[in-house]
């Protein structure tokens, strides 16, 4: 768990806050990942960066924006929330090099501990 | 489109007794299939990833196996600390833009003393 850490693990706010989300990776990769998870729903992809740069946006709305100012650290900030993005917020990491994503092997991702968000 | 599906939804086992989870999966080009342990409240750990179809991998209790459409979580002589939702998730190949993983909802074990 060491690996991947995730501060704070918990946070309560309001519709009106603005909060952050930090992610941290330990393991010497280059890609990190957002994820949301909420109750009998699979993980939910929200972003991910490659070399620091956002390659996938899966239709996340503008109230979340994330930002990786280098390979190694990850933030999520959140504005304007609403009660249904109360969720457990999981970041990730793995190695991604040039050329794996047409390669044969898949890349594991590790997980942090998750953020558990309540908007009231 | 790519699906996981994971069965039962939930399973409760006596302490020593043996089962399987499923996870079927429908995927354009399989680069990866993973299991990951996920205890309440806290992020899922890995536990094996399977490429192809005949590879079998195995980590104490546990034994994953791979086919074309399926894979098995073998859970041999269970204790309670087993007790935890096993999540499954598979990663497309061959164009794929990222290293995306498409998780199932996974099985809670509950493994009863």
């Amino acid at each position: 768990e060491t690996g991947v850490t995730q501060t704070p693990r918990h946070l309560v706010m309001g519709m009106t806050n603005k909060k952050s989300l930090k992610c941290e990776q330990h393991l010497g990769h280059n890609a990190m990942y957002w994820y949301k998870q909420s109750a009998k729903k699979p993980l939910e992809l929200m972003f991910v960066y490659s070399l620091e740069e956002r390659v996938e946006n899966n239709s996340v709305p503008s109230r979340f924006s994330p930002e990786c100012p280098n390979s190694s650290h990850l933030f999520l900030h959140l504005h304007t929330l609403q009660p249904e993005d109360s969720a457990l917020y999981l970041c990730a990491s793995s190695q991604d090099p040039i050329g794996s994503r047409w390669g044969r092997s898949g890349e594991t991702q590790y997980f942090g501990p998750g953020t558990r968000l309540l908007v009231l | 489109e790519d699906q996981v599906t994971q069965s039962p939804e939930a399973l409760r086992l006596q302490e020593g007794e043996s089962s399987s989870l499923n996870c079927s999966y429908t995927v354009s080009g399989l680069r990866g299939l993973f299991w990951y342990r996920q205890d309440p409240g806290k992020g899922p750990e890995f536990l094996f990833t399977l490429y192809s179809a005949g590879e079998e991998k195995e980590k104490e209790r546990l034994k994953a196996t791979l086919t074309k459409k399926e894979s098995f979580l073998h859970i041999t002589a269970p204790k309670p600390e087993d007790s935890a939702t096993y999540l499954c998730a598979v990663q497309e190949g061959y164009g794929g833009a990222t290293n995306k993983l498409i998780f199932g909802t996974g099985t809670l074990l509950a493994v009863q003393p």
